[in-house]
């Protein structure tokens, strides 16, 4: 079973348009988190959530709104993508806040904006 | 911003050498993660260092926390192709890890 899963692993669309990233934890976690990473590897984190409530949010423009229907899932959503936006974007889970422990990162989703 | 610095960048090691990889904060840290991203994959933790001077080793791996509290060094001996990644460090901070900018790392056979 895998503990972090994220959909779609690529995608690749046109600017201008809106897209979604899924993310599923099973790993009884209460923290999610979603992070994007650029072409030159630097992981910056974007939102964290706690109990399906935001803790984080890093000055992330508005056009990506995350959402957390119950603790195990942490969605993204972008609308109006730009060329910017292009990278991998990861999701994770800790237990507790980033203090208790490790991390446990998706696969990641590679998003291509032409 | 980006409170904890890595340098090297890059590391290209001859198997079978040792390297030292570096991480670097101005403010005191709390705890101080470590994590290894193979080319294609995602981050994986490696360990996490939370008292002052503590050092921690992982079969080749030798993890260090400075006695300030303020840098940390991941040292690995006998470098095997396998050691092939982006080693990061990672500042934890109230629901907030914070990732130094990585040290990858190639390795010539």
């Amino acid at each position: 079973d895998t503990a972090v899963s994220q959909t779609p692993k690529y995608l690749v669309t046109q600017m201008g348009n809106d897209k979604s990233i899924k993310c599923e934890q099973n790993l009884g976690h209460d923290t999610m988190y979603w992070y994007k990473q650029d072409s030159k590897k630097f992981l910056k984190i974007m939102f964290s959530y706690n109990n399906k409530e935001l803790i984080i949010n890093e000055t992330v423009p508005n056009r990506f709104s995350p959402k957390s229907p119950d603790k195990a899932h942490l969605n993204l959503h972008i609308n109006s993508l730009e060329l910017g936006d292009s990278a991998v974007y990861f999701c994770a889970s800790s237990q507790v806040g980033a203090l208790a422990g490790e991390l446990f990162f998706g696969e990641g989703s590679r998003l291509t904006v032409l | 911003g980006q409170q904890v610095m890595q340098i090297p960048q890059y590391q290209h090691v001859q198997e079978g050498e040792d390297f030292t990889t570096y991480c670097n904060s101005s403010t005191t840290l709390s705890n101080i993660q470590w994590y290894k991203q193979r080319p294609g994959g995602h981050p994986v933790f490696l360990i996490q260092l939370v008292k002052s001077g503590e050092v921690k080793k992982q079969k080749r791996l030798t993890f260090q926390f400075g006695e300030a509290k303020k840098n940390s060094s991941l040292h690995i001996t006998a470098t095997q192709t396998t050691d092939v990644g982006t080693y990061f460090c990672v500042e934890a901070n109230d629901y907030k890890l914070s990732f130094g900018a990585g040290t990858t790392v190639t390795v010539r056979a």
